[in-house]
């Protein structure tokens, strides 16, 4: 079955600190990889994602995440991270049918 | 331009009752999900419209569940004989063609009593 796990449920830094999120993925065939962000109060929202190509993929606000096929991985970072970086955290992944399986988030705090 | 928009925010219902959630997707999109996300989860997939048709629907958990989208634009998720089990953030969301970018609405927290 597909399925994405995302190992660090909890995340707490200060702030300038680097960030790097796992995220590994169980799929045959084709991958489509995305990072989806959830601030405070607000909607999910794409951060970055990865269809083919150069598999180091740079997002907004900073992010990018690398496409690691032999490791099955989609691993999020960022150098320098800010108070307003703290959100919730899903990656995705999906096959042909373009359709996402999610993880169960990571929550990161940021403290300033 | 407006985004994805869908009511109520909040939904309480007793276990038993029939509930329907609307959502209305970004206008000229297409293709359009409905996700169940729980506490401590990611979002889980009900179902797929492209278009007027459902073009997956094997995320709805039981034939409780039920989702209609008559004239390709705004849809229906109707849960009937909702379960406590049932309770959880609702979310919709639309894309320009079934391949794009998901653009995610509020949700509709749902709590069955």
């Amino acid at each position: 079955a597909q399925s994405v796990s995302q190992h660090n449920h909890h995340v707490i830094l200060s702030e300038a600190a680097s960030l790097e999120l796992g995220c590994n993925y169980s799929y045959g065939g084709t991958v489509n990889l995305f990072w989806y962000v959830q601030y405070p109060g607000q909607h999910l929202q794409l951060l970055l994602k990865y269809f083919s190509g150069d598999p180091l993929v740079k997002g907004i606000k900073g992010f990018e995440a690398e496409f690691i096929k032999s490791k099955f991985s989609f691993n999020l970072r960022k150098p320098s991270v800010q108070w307003s970086d703290t959100a919730e955290y899903f990656c995705a992944a999906s096959g042909g049918s373009y359709i996402p399986t999610f993880g169960r988030g990571t929550s990161l705090i940021v403290h300033p | 331009g407006a985004g994805v928009s869908q009511t109520p925010s909040n939904k309480v219902t007793e276990k038993g009752k029939y509930v329907e959630l609307r959502c209305d997707p970004i206008s000229g999109h297409t293709a359009l999900y409905w996700y169940r996300q729980s506490l401590g989860q990611g979002p889980e997939f009900l179902i797929y419209f492209q278009g007027t048709g459902a073009a997956d629907d094997s995320g709805l958990p039981n034939d409780r569940f039920f989702a209609v989208r008559p004239e390709g634009s705004v849809s229906t998720l109707k849960i009937q004989r909702t379960e406590r089990g049932d309770s959880a953030v609702y979310l919709c969301a639309s894309s320009f063609t079934g391949s794009g970018e998901q653009y995610f609405g509020p949700g509709t927290r749902l709590t069955v009593t």
